[in-house]
């Protein structure tokens, strides 16, 4: 089975400090996602990467930045936490870039992380 | 603004009634999954459906997609109180590299 492995599951940062979420997957894949899941909006995605050190914006990356210097971990970061990033991440990896849903390319998620800054 | 739009966003019914959630968009996907989230856990696929009109069963659920590939729903029929849980539909479009999702339904499914 595949397995999406993230780090931490559940962290309390003050305002201001640094946080790395860390993300590990085992089954070679080429894709790599950090979501972040909020009640009434969704999975809206922050970052994405395709390859090692390779990396794309999603739909809000403002206040992260990621890292992929291993294709098995995905690390998000926030380098200056502020309240509004108290959220539940989640971290997913699929198979290939493209041809999601019709050629059975699934996305597979870990357990998320729950952040919450004070 | 939000490509996926769910309904309903809250939905508390009893066992063993029938319920549908609904997946809407104005914009046309190529293919539209069906995921669940259980409460501590991340979303797990149910189903993916790739052709306009296509009808899927897992069991009790049946998934449809709509003719114009903008739209989907669930049906459970004889709701159990597994079933409880956030459920997410996601689309693909041609040419993007991941999935934009719906806003959610949250189910329970009261004994």
């Amino acid at each position: 089975d595949v397995k999406v492995t993230q780090s931490s599951r559940y962290l309390v940062k003050r305002t201001g400090e640094k946080v790395f979420l860390e993300c590990v997957q085992d089954m070679d894949h080429e894709n790599m996602f950090w979501y972040r899941q909020d009640p009434g909006l969704g999975l809206r995605l922050i970052y994405f990467s395709y390859d090692v050190k390779m990396k794309e914006k999603g739909d809000i990356p403002e206040g992260y930045s990621v890292s992929r210097e291993k294709k098995e971990r995905f690390s998000l970061i926030l380098e200056s936490a502020s309240t509004n990033q108290t959220s539940m991440y989640l971290c997913a990896s699929s198979l290939y870039l493209g041809g999601i849903g019709g050629s059975g390319n699934t996305i597979y998620f870990g357990e998320g992380s729950w952040l919450t800054v004070v | 603004t939000q490509l996926l739009e769910q309904s309903p966003q809250f939905l508390s019914i009893q066992e063993g009634e029938n319920l549908t959630v609904y997946c809407n968009s104005s914009s046309v996907f190529s293919s539209l999954q069906w995921y669940r989230q259980e409460p501590g856990e991340g979303p797990v696929l149910l189903v993916t459906v790739v052709t306009g009109g296509e009808v899927k069963k897992l069991k009790r659920l049946t998934f449809q997609f709509g003719d114009a590939r903008k739209d989907s729903s669930l049906h459970i029929t004889a709701a159990q109180p597994g079933d409880t849980g956030l459920y997410l539909c996601a689309g693909e479009r041609t040419g993007a590299n991941n999935l934009f999702f719906g806003t959610g339904t949250r189910l329970t499914v009261i004994p």
